[in-house]
């Protein structure tokens, strides 16, 4: 079945660091894909999104590229502020009759940003 | 806009017991989602609502959750009995029409001893 795997965290970076979180997916047909945020004692936000390949999603610094040559959705930021300190979740909306836009997410990495 | 409402945001209950979740979409949303997000891992998808007719249940212990929207808008969430490992947090989201965001509601935690 459809599935995400993503790097495992945590991840703990200086503040101004740079950010890649590794995320891959496994899908028939053609899936959108997300990143998703979840900031301590909050829900999960929408962080970015790409609904077809070699789109690239962006957002508040941060950006993927739908890469359907390498089955990849990588979340990179040039530079990290301790604000960006969360769990983030990949995700997947698959392509296929009846999904009806269920997602299908990774286990989260956490980042952990120093000043 | 108002969010996606849910309540408690916490419970504690012992094995057996029962609970019961309850979820306010945003106005307008057609469909609505429960999933359940285990420390440590992604959530996943339990039940989903178009309207008041379930879409897909086939994630759903049925023997023991059951959930209902009866006027396509508000929806309950309920487990009897509780197991220890229903220990999670229950997210429940909802969606406009064909768009592909899902706009996530803060969480119940709940906690089975």
């Amino acid at each position: 079945g459809d599935s995400v795997t993503q790097m495992e965290g945590p991840v703990t970076l200086s503040e101004e660091a740079f950010l890649t979180i590794n995320c891959t997916y496994t899908a028939t047909g053609y899936p959108s894909l997300f990143w998703y945020v979840q900031y301590p004692g909050e829900g999960l936000q929408l962080l970015l999104k790409a609904t077809k390949a070699d789109d690239k999603g962006s957002n508040k610094g941060f950006e993927a590229t739908y890469r359907k040559e390498t089955t990849s959705f990588h979340l990179e930021k040039g530079s990290v502020q301790v604000s960006d300190s969360a769990v983030y979740f990949c995700a997947l909306n698959p392509d296929y009759g009846g999904s009806q836009g269920n997602l299908i997410f990774g286990k989260g990495t956490k980042l952990s940003v120093k000043p | 806009e108002a969010g996606v409402a849910q309540s408690p945001r916490y419970k504690i209950i012992e094995k057996r017991q029962s609970v019961a979740f309850w979820c306010n979409p945003i106005s307008g949303h057609a469909t609505l989602y429960w999933y359940q997000q285990i420390l440590g891992q992604g959530p996943k998808l339990l039940i989903q609502f178009q309207n008041n007719g379930v879409v897909d249940d086939s994630q759903l212990p049925k023997d023991r959750f059951s959930a209902e929207r009866l006027k396509g808008v508000d929806s309950t969430l309920k487990i009897q009995p509780a197991k220890l490992e229903d220990s999670a947090v229950y997210l429940c989201a909802s969606r406009q029409g064909d768009e592909n965001e899902q706009f996530f509601g803060p969480g119940t935690r709940l906690t089975v001893l």
